[in-house]
Parts: structure tokens; C-alpha cells; sequence
């Protein structure tokens, strides 16, 4: 079974600069999760969607941050402009969904962003 | 608002002893994790316990949950190199959909010959 998969795998970039982030997820997984990983930290949860709409976006820095999942799969994060602060590992996870006894979130490799 | 806490946040120990990470969090929950991560790595899920006292092993790695006591504990048999990590517990809010992770700072675990 292929895992969650993720590009770019490293970008850098200066600020104010734009830069997305794509996430394809483990075939048949409804719920879909974009964590914040800053050096030294546990990811911290940006947005939750289930299928393609948002669940949780509580935490996403919405002056700057958007996420999207059209159809349901895929899914996009974008950050615009850019500043020092988000430097950090970008983690997308997916899981069966809220309805799963087992739903346990697996991880994609992560996009690494260093903001110059 | 969740909090979940870690302890010890760093730990350097020799191979063969035995040692337990502690995970505290703040209100109650569905579900807790411990995953591991290695340097540069993504995050590997190792438990996911359900219930009050819920224990799951898997070779020298024991998982436990207190949910009176708000409690997780991760406990290491022997200690080989090959364990050397950051273990993270995440704990899942309790109801509802929204079921994203709050996860501690991370225990930076180094195991040396």
C-alpha cells in the first residue's frame, strides 16, 4: 500500500515570497491533516479536512495560510507572503476518518521550508 | 485548550537498561499516540491505545494509558541503539470530528553502546 506522499520535499525561499505544497493521500482516506513541524517541536495541526470540506481550521494563520482539497483527494497548502517564522517542516497525514475504530493518522515525508 | 506534556524532554541512556517516558495531558481524550521519528524523518505511528488501561507491547517498547490520572506512560525493556529516536505521544480530543493530534514536545531519546 503506498504511504502518504508529498512535494516538493525541500524549497527555500525568500520572504514575502509564495510558495504551496502538495499532499496525495493513502488511497481511500477520507480525513486529510496538515501539521506544522518548527525544529526542535511537535507537529502542530494547521487544518483538517474531511473529504473536501474543512473540519478544523482553528490554528491555520488564515492572513497568510490557505489550504484546499477540491475533490476530495489531493490536497494544497499555500503560504503567502511568507515570513522568517514559518520555516519548519510541513507534515501531511491521512486517516480512514472520524467514523474508523482504527483511525490512526499516517504521515507523509514532509516538505522542508526554509524562509530567507 | 489541550496540553499535552512530555518528560523527560531529553534522555541519554546505555544499551541493556530500562527506562520510562512519561506523557501528561490536560482534559480528557479519545485516543493517544506514540509515534517516533528519526532525525530528518517523518513520523512513524508505534501505539495507539483506546482505553483505560490499555497496555500494548511491541518488542522492547510497553505502552500504557491511565485515563483517571491523565496519564501514558512508554516503557523501554533493555535498551538497544537501534531504539535511539524522538518518541512523541499525541493525544486526540475527546467527540466530535475534529480529531486533530496535540502533540508534546517530543522525548529526544539517545541510547549509547
Amino acid at each position: 500500500e503506498a504511504g502518504v506522499a508529498q512535494s516538493p520535499r525541500y524549497k527555500i525561499i525568500e520572504k514575502r515570497q509564495s510558495v504551496a505544497f502538495w499532499c496525495n493521500p493513502i488511497s481511500g482516506h477520507a480525513t486529510l491533516y496538515w501539521y506544522q513541524q518548527i525544529l526542535g517541536q511537535g507537529p502542530k495541526l494547521l487544518i483538517q479536512f474531511q473529504n473536501n470540506g474543512v473540519v478544523d481550521d482553528s490554528q491555520l494563520p488564515k492572513d497568510r495560510f490557505s489550504a484546499e482539497r477540491l475533490k476530495g483527494v489531493d490536497s494544497t497548502l499555500k503560504i503567502q507572503p511568507a515570513k522568517l517564522e514559518d520555516s519548519a517542516v510541513y507534515l501531511c497525514a491521512s486517516s480512514l476518518g472520524a467514523l474508523a475504530v482504527g483511525k490512526t493518522q499516517y504521515f507523509g515525508p514532509g516538505t522542508r521550508l526554509l524562509v530567507l | 485548550e489541550l496540553k499535552v506534556e512530555q518528560n523527560p524532554l531529553f534522555l541519554s541512556m546505555q544499551e541493556g537498561k530500562n527506562y520510562t517516558i512519561y506523557c501528561n495531558y490536560s482534559t480528557t481524550s479519545d485516543r493517544l499516540y506514540w509515534y517516533r521519528q528519526d532525525p530528518g524523518k517523518s513520523l512513524e505511528s508505534l501505539f495507539v491505545l483506546l482505553s483505560n488501561g490499555a497496555v500494548k507491547q511491541e518488542g522492547r517498547l510497553m505502552a500504557s494509558l491511565d485515563t483517571k490520572a491523565r496519564l501514558s506512560t512508554l516503557h523501554i525493556t533493555a535498551a538497544v541503539h537501534d531504539l535511539s529516536a524522538t518518541y512523541f505521544c499525541a493525544v486526540e480530543p475527546s467527540g466530535g470530528g475534529a480529531d486533530g493530534l496535540t502533540f508534546g514536545k517530543g522525548t529526544h531519546l539517545i541510547i549509547q553502546p
